[in-house]
């Protein structure tokens, strides 16, 4: 079946600095990825997302490309802020009738000033 | 604006109580999706729909009821039998099948007394 795997957390880093979340997925076929995004006490919202092999996400900063050959859909962004303190779920999709989205467990992230 | 609205945002739950959190949207979409979330585990499906009048189980079901009598509307009633219902519970829609992005709900917390 479909899994998909997230570094643990907590990753803290101060202001500025570069994060990298790690995600590698197990799917059939050919699904699309995604970034969901949660704040404290809130839903997820999405962050973005890739269809296809060697699509490049991009949102508020964040980027993720969709790596086929390493299964892989890494988190990246240049320079935190505070603001970007959060839970981050990677999510994969596969079509075919019923759109079953598997999450991985979630990375917090706590950015200091 | 277009979006999910969740209710009550706090529930609380009685030894042998049936309860019902309820899920709105107005984003004219077909399917709609209930999740748990506890800590360090990510969401599982508890039950989803497609359309109106359809629904299926997920993965932890048990325990859990639902309905889907008109399309903006997917209540979900933890039941007596649910024995850990204390979670964060999400509800989420889209477009439909496929691989499209899903759409979360505040959430609703439940909380055994």
């Amino acid at each position: 079946g479909n899994s998909v795997t997230q570094m643990e957390g907590p990753v803290t880093l101060s202001e500025e600095a570069f994060l990298t979340i790690n995600c590698t997925y197990t799917a059939t076929g050919y699904p699309s990825l995604f970034w969901y995004v949660q704040y404290p006490g809130e839903g997820l919202q999405l962050l973005l997302k890739a269809t296809k092999a060697d699509d490049k996400g991009s949102n508020k900063g964040f980027e993720a490309t969709y790596r086929k050959e390493t299964t892989s859909f890494h988190l990246e962004k240049g320079s935190v802020q505070v603001s970007d303190s959060a839970v981050y779920f990677c999510a994969l999709s596969n079509s075919g009738g019923y759109q079953k989205v598997t999450f991985g467990t979630g990375t917090k992230l706590q950015v200091i000033p | 604006d277009g979006g999910i609205t969740q209710s009550p945002k706090y529930l609380f739950r009685k030894e042998g109580q049936n309860v019902t959190l309820s899920c709105e949207q107005n984003l004219n979409h077909d399917a709609m999706y209930w999740y748990r979330q506890d800590p360090g585990q990510g969401l599982r499906l508890i039950y989803y729909s497609q359309i109106v009048n359809d629904f299926q189980k997920g993965d932890i079901a048990e325990g859990y009821s639902v309905s889907r009598e008109k399309k903006e509307s997917f209540p979900l009633t933890v039941t007596s039998a649910q024995k850990n219902p204390t979670a964060f519970y999400l509800c989420a829609s889209s477009i439909g099948s496929g691989k499209e992005t899903q759409y979360f709900g505040p959430g609703t917390r439940l909380l055994v007394l």
